[in-house]
């Protein structure tokens, strides 16, 4: 069956940092385009960022310049480097599996359970 | 930007009964690029549709999607107790990525 499973939420301080991991298995990785989207409390989704099958980034306008998304397909492993952590960066953080290699024209076929980041004091 | 505008915001409706969710784009999309999304309480979401009107892997056929240009629609043709839930629509052609702003469907 494939799976995501993401890890590295928890609390930290505004202006800090926090690193996202997503282990997928059951599909091969590295053909994929893989996405961030996450949920803030109670509210809508809204995509993050993309890494096509060939390493292309995307990023949405909130989180370009501070996010950088990369992959090792040596270890499945999607991540997601939040740096210059605000307030309004507090939410579910889900990996999610593109249906094709690349960025658009590709809706999100598998999604992880999330992992939560709060931006606290 | 595509702004994906979706009414109405809660569907009060009980079990048995027929579901329909609307999802407006703020210009004229391809509808191979607009997809539905399923989030129950608690959970992650879950691909319900994509191209418009294509139903994903597993999902029961009393789910269907339609629609064109800017006005899309997902059909749940007899609720059963499992699809009470937030349904969102996205749109995945042009960057960025987004999503409306969901319609939860709540028993009545």
């Amino acid at each position: 069956e494939v799976q995501l499973v993401e890890s590295g939420g928890g609390l930290v301080q505004p202006r800090g940092s926090l690193r996202l991991s997503c282990a997928a298995s059951a599909f091969t990785f590295s053909n994929y385009g893989m996405s961030w989207v996450r949920q803030a409390p109670g509210k809508g989704l809204e995509w993050v960022s993309t890494i096509s099958a060939t390493g292309l980034t995307y990023y949405a306008d909130s989180v370009n310049g501070r996010f950088t998304i990369s992959r090792d397909n040596s270890k499945n492993t999607l991540y997601l480097q939040m740096d210059s952590l605000r307030g309004e960066d507090t939410a579910v953080y889900y990996c999610a599996k593109c249906a094709g290699s690349g960025f658009l024209f590709y809706y999100m076929d598998v999604w992880g359970k999330g992992t939560m980041a709060t931006v606290s004091s | 930007e595509i702004v994906l505008t979706q009414s109405p915001g809660t569907l009060s409706l009980s079990p048995g009964e027929r579901a329909t969710l609307s999802c407006r784009a703020s210009r004229s999309v391809d509808s191979s690029y607009l997809a539905w999304y399923q989030q129950k309480r608690g959970q992650a979401p879950r691909l319900l549709m994509y191209g418009a009107s294509s139903r994903a892997t597993g999902i029961a056929d009393r789910f269907s999607g339609s629609g064109s240009g800017t006005d899309f629609t997902l059909t749940i043709s007899r609720l059963e107790p499992e699809d009470f839930a937030v349904y969102f629509c996205q749109h995945h052609g042009s960057s960025p990525l987004t999503f409306g702003g969901g319609t939860k469907v709540e028993i009545k």
